[in-house]
């Protein structure tokens, strides 16, 4: 297995509180693939980085690609209640397949 | 709305049940998936198809069987399910070509129970 190591594992913070959740392997991937899940619904894709220290935002959400293309991180600037779920990194893999990570569960408090 | 369907969304059902749970994609995308999924954890896959034709079993107990009859349909069929196999199940489809990136589209899932 190709690990992807997430922390912290749960996150509770206030409405407003800034956050930032990590995704880490040992291994170089050629992408990286961020996904929400909400309460009672399946994964949705947030975005996807390719390029060694590539950012990109998305509203209040900014996503890094490390430099060597081991890690990367999700930074969330004034959570709102609407942030709560899960997230999770994926790579993609050969074979159609996709490894996910450890999973953060982030649940924003009003 | 998601452009995977799944169905039913709730299933509660005994360990000497037959059940099926039902997946359904119009986007042309080729390849296929069920995911196993317990509360506040990462899916876990089950099982992957690629072009109709089953390229990944992980190991799944046979008491899951999973069929695609066609490239927009896939289903999972139960038989003989222990409680521990209560769980989220999640349907998920790609283009088929990782090489560009294609990213996983999910259904809602199947909330399952077995009693």
């Amino acid at each position: 297995t190709q690990l992807l190591e997430q922390s912290p594992q749960f996150l509770s913070i206030q409405e407003g509180e800034n956050l930032t959740v990590y995704c880490n392997s040992s291994s170089v991937f050629s992408s990286l693939q961020w996904y929400r899940q909400e309460p009672g619904e399946g994964p949705v894709l947030l975005v996807t980085v390719v390029t060694g220290g590539e950012v990109k935002k998305l509203k209040r959400l900014t996503f890094q690609f490390g430099d060597a293309r081991k890690d990367s991180s999700l930074h969330i600037t004034a959570a709102q209640p609407g942030d709560t779920g899960l997230y999770l990194c994926a790579r993609p893999n050969t074979g159609n397949q996709f490894y996910f990570g450890t999973g953060t569960s982030l649940t924003v408090i009003p | 709305d998601t452009e995977v369907t799944q169905t039913p969304k709730h299933l509660v059902m005994g360990m000497t049940n037959k059940k099926s749970l039902k997946c359904e994609q119009h986007m042309g995308h080729r390849a296929m998936y069920w995911y196993k999924q317990k509360a506040k954890k990462p899916p876990e896959l089950m099982f992957v198809y690629s072009y109709e034709k089953l390229s990944i079993n992980e190991s799944v107990p046979s008491r899951f069987s999973p069929e695609c009859p066609n490239s927009s349909l896939l289903n999972l069929h139960l038989h003989a399910l222990q409680p521990e196999d209560s769980a989220l199940y999640l349907c998920a489809s790609s283009r088929g070509w990782i090489g560009n990136n294609s990213p996983l589209h999910f259904g809602n899932g199947t909330r399952l129970t077995v009693t």
